[in-house]
């Protein structure tokens, strides 16, 4: 089947530690995002991807890192340096050929101790 | 200023009933797409429906409709009968400017929840 998961969906570190969160979608789409959901809130953009070996901060880059080093793959660091990591996160992606909507991961729940 | 205002934090409605849920965006943009988001307490987002900016017809998807507006730059989603299943987070989302320029990034609102009674 056709998706994009995330993994763990759930995750646990402590303060001060960076932590990688996973994205892999097998619909050979071209552009992924990151987005940052907190309680009671919209999405807010982190970075995003159109092609490989390329990407772009969002609105919300700081404390973050990305790489696109596949076109199916598109993992994100949460660093020491973002101050409030506690949140969901949501990995999407979607073709670049017409208006077609983003598709969405299952999540990332993750909670610094 | 916010680019996509959902004004009402929480709506109810009873179940076969039509709900409005209102959404009001800010763009100097020419170009620009509309699309509505539902995410259910599991956290994924499902796609519901889309309106292009130059779309003349108000878009709709089964039991979901937009009530597009341009002048007054709202696109109100439109659920009829309402069913159980459709108590949810609903969230409006703007692309600005063409799918090239804009790079297919969303801009999404504050969300509305939406709980169906039966």
């Amino acid at each position: 089947d056709g998706g994009i998961t995330q993994s763990p969906k759930y995750l646990f570190r402590k303060e001060g530690q960076n932590v990688t969160l996973s994205c892999e979608q097998n619909l050979n789409h071209d552009a992924m995002y990151w987005y940052r959901q907190d309680p009671g809130q919209g999405l807010r953009l982190i970075y995003y991807s159109q092609i490989v070996n390329d990407f772009q901060k969002g609105d919300i880059a700081e404390g973050y890192s990305v790489s696109r080093e596949k076109k199916e793959s598109f993992p994100l660091t949460v660093t020491s340096a973002q101050k409030n990591p506690t949140a969901f996160y949501l990995c999407a992606s979607k073709s670049l050929a017409s208006y077609n909507e983003q598709f969405f991961g299952p999540g990332t729940r993750l909670t610094v101790l | 200023a916010q680019k996509i205002t959902q004004t009402q934090p929480g709506m109810f409605v009873q179940e076969k009933e039509a709900v409005t849920l209102d959404c009001t965006y800010d763009t100097s943009d020419q170009s620009y797409g509309l699309f509505w988001y539902k995410q259910p307490s599991s956290g994924e987002m499902i796609f519901l429906i889309y309106q292009g900016s130059y779309d003349e017809q108000n878009a709709t998807e089964g039991r979901y409709s937009l009530n597009f507006q341009k002048a007054r730059k709202s696109a109100n989603l439109v659920i009829s009968a309402s069913q159980l299943g459709d108590s949810a987070m609903y969230f409006c989302a703007m692309r600005e400017g063409s799918e090239l320029t804009s790079y297919g990034k969303l801009t999404f609102g504050q969300g509305t929840i939406l709980t169906v009674h039966p």
